[in-house]
């Protein structure tokens, strides 16, 4: 099976630092993909990526961006954290466009 | 846009019962759509992914359907038993990406 992982579980932050949230799949998927999830919001897109050194906004881009230097890797950076960006931030990879995605299990992050 | 929606947003039934989730889309152009279950806070499992040439697809004792053309899926579960109990998703890929309804939240009584 396709081992989606995210780095942390929980983390807490403090307003203003730089947080980087790490995610790495294990069989070769072109596309991977960065969601929060917020009670009553469900899941909204921030950021995805095609291939290597490839990104594309999703939904809610504002105050993130991303990196994906290696296949695997698909890295979510908060320059600036704000207590806005409270949230599960959740990964998920898909082979290509027609596939089913694989969601990793998650990460809690409180900004404080 | 694609909007997805699922109805009911919460529902609560006795063990050994069976329920139907629902969920519809507005742009009947997908290529599949995948059931997903999330337990509180962890990450979304997949049950069930359907193409859209597919009418409907089984894992035991869940089955989904998909009428494409009139833009709604329905995750029927048997038997419901308490581990049953979680938040079920449905996502449709339109290609680029996955849009997610908001979920059913399903409590099974013992």
């Amino acid at each position: 099976d396709v081992k989606v992982t995210q780095s942390s579980r929980y983390l807490v932050k403090r307003t203003g630092e730089k947080v980087f949230l790490e995610c790495v799949q294990d069989m070769d998927h072109e596309n991977m993909f960065w969601y929060r999830q917020d009670p009553g919001l469900g899941l909204r897109l921030i950021y995805f990526s095609y291939d290597v050194k490839m990104k594309e906004k999703g939904d809610i881009p504002e105050g993130y961006s991303v990196s994906r230097e290696k296949k695997e890797r698909f890295s979510l950076i908060l320059e600036s954290a704000s207590t806005n960006q409270t949230s599960m931030y959740l990964c998920a990879s898909s082979l290509r466009g027609l596939y089913g995605y694989t969601f990793g299990s998650g990460t809690r992050l409180t900004v404080v | 846009k694609q909007e997805v929606t699922q109805i009911p947003a919460a529902l609560s039934v006795p063990e050994g019962e069976n329920l139907v989730l629902n969920c519809s889309f507005t742009d009947s152009a997908i290529y599949n759509l995948q059931w997903f279950r999330q337990d509180p806070g962890k990450g979304l499992t997949s049950l069930l992914l359907i193409q859209s040439s597919q009418r409907e697809q089984t894992s035991g004792r869940l089955n989904a359907s998909l009428d494409k053309s009139s833009g709604r899926s329905t995750l029927y579960i048997a038997a419901s038993q308490p581990g049953d109990s979680a938040t079920y998703l449905c996502a449709v890929n339109t290609g680029n990406q996955f849009y997610f309804g908001t979920g059913t939240s399903l409590t099974v009584i013992p």
